[in-house]
């Protein structure tokens, strides 16, 4: 079975400062990958998603994420950290057969 | 076009009591998935159910069960409620072999 891992648990940025969040994932085809974002006592919303095609992927409020097959990675980016983007963030991976597996989650602060 | 809903928002029960869950799905949707987020765990899968019938299950005691209704909704029963089972319970619905898309969740406390 497929799994995530997320290996950040908190992490501090600056605002205006550039994001990286880090998601390793273990599956032996390819994977449909995925970034959520839950804010304190809500629900996840869909940041963006990899099927297949271009590895670099655009998502909503600013932020991208790259599949890197041969790292078996999908890390989240943003240039510009806004104080609103201070949140948990989930990765996840699916099988193609709606066995989706989350990561751990990432919270991040952002500081003023 | 109206989200996955969750109800109710919040539910506080005491410890052997049952509890009951609901979830209305996106229109159009035929999957459900239950997820259970107890503090600092991580989303944990619970079950999912499509076309009516439960297709997986996490590793979850049989005391966690459910069902989906001819409309798609779906109801989370935890009976002989525990400390541990107080959680946030996620929703989420999908069509297909595609992303899910989440309710705003029900905060179970048990006292």
């Amino acid at each position: 079975a497929q799994s995530v891992t997320q290996p950040d648990i908190h992490i501090t940025v600056s605002e205006g400062a550039s994001l990286e969040l880090r998601c390793n994932y273990s599956y032996g085809a390819t994977p449909y990958l995925f970034w959520y974002v839950q804010s304190p006592g809500q629900g996840l919303q869909l940041l963006l998603k990899y099927f297949s095609g271009d590895t670099l992927v655009q998502g909503i409020k600013g932020f991208e994420a790259e599949f890197k097959r041969s790292q078996s990675s999908f890390n989240l980016r943003k240039p510009s950290v806004h104080w609103s983007d201070a949140a948990e963030y989930f990765c996840a991976v699916g099988a193609g057969n709606n066995d989706m597996r989350f990561g751990a989650g990432t919270r991040l602060t952002v500081k003023p | 076009e109206a989200g996955v809903t969750q109800s109710p928002t919040h539910l506080i029960k005491t410890r052997g009591q049952q509890a009951t869950l609901r979830c209305s799905p996106i229109s159009g949707h035929t999957s459900v998935y239950w997820y259970q987020q107890a503090l600092g765990l991580g989303l944990q899968f619970l079950l999912w159910y499509d076309e009516g019938e439960e297709r997986n299950r996490g590793n979850f005691p049989p005391r966690f069960s459910g069902r989906q209704f001819p409309n798609y909704s779906s109801e989370l029963n935890v009976n002989a409620l525990e400390l541990e089972d107080s959680a946030l319970y996620l929703c989420a619905s999908s069509w297909g072999v595609n992303e899910q898309f989440f309710g705003p969740g029900t905060r179970l406390t048990v006292l």
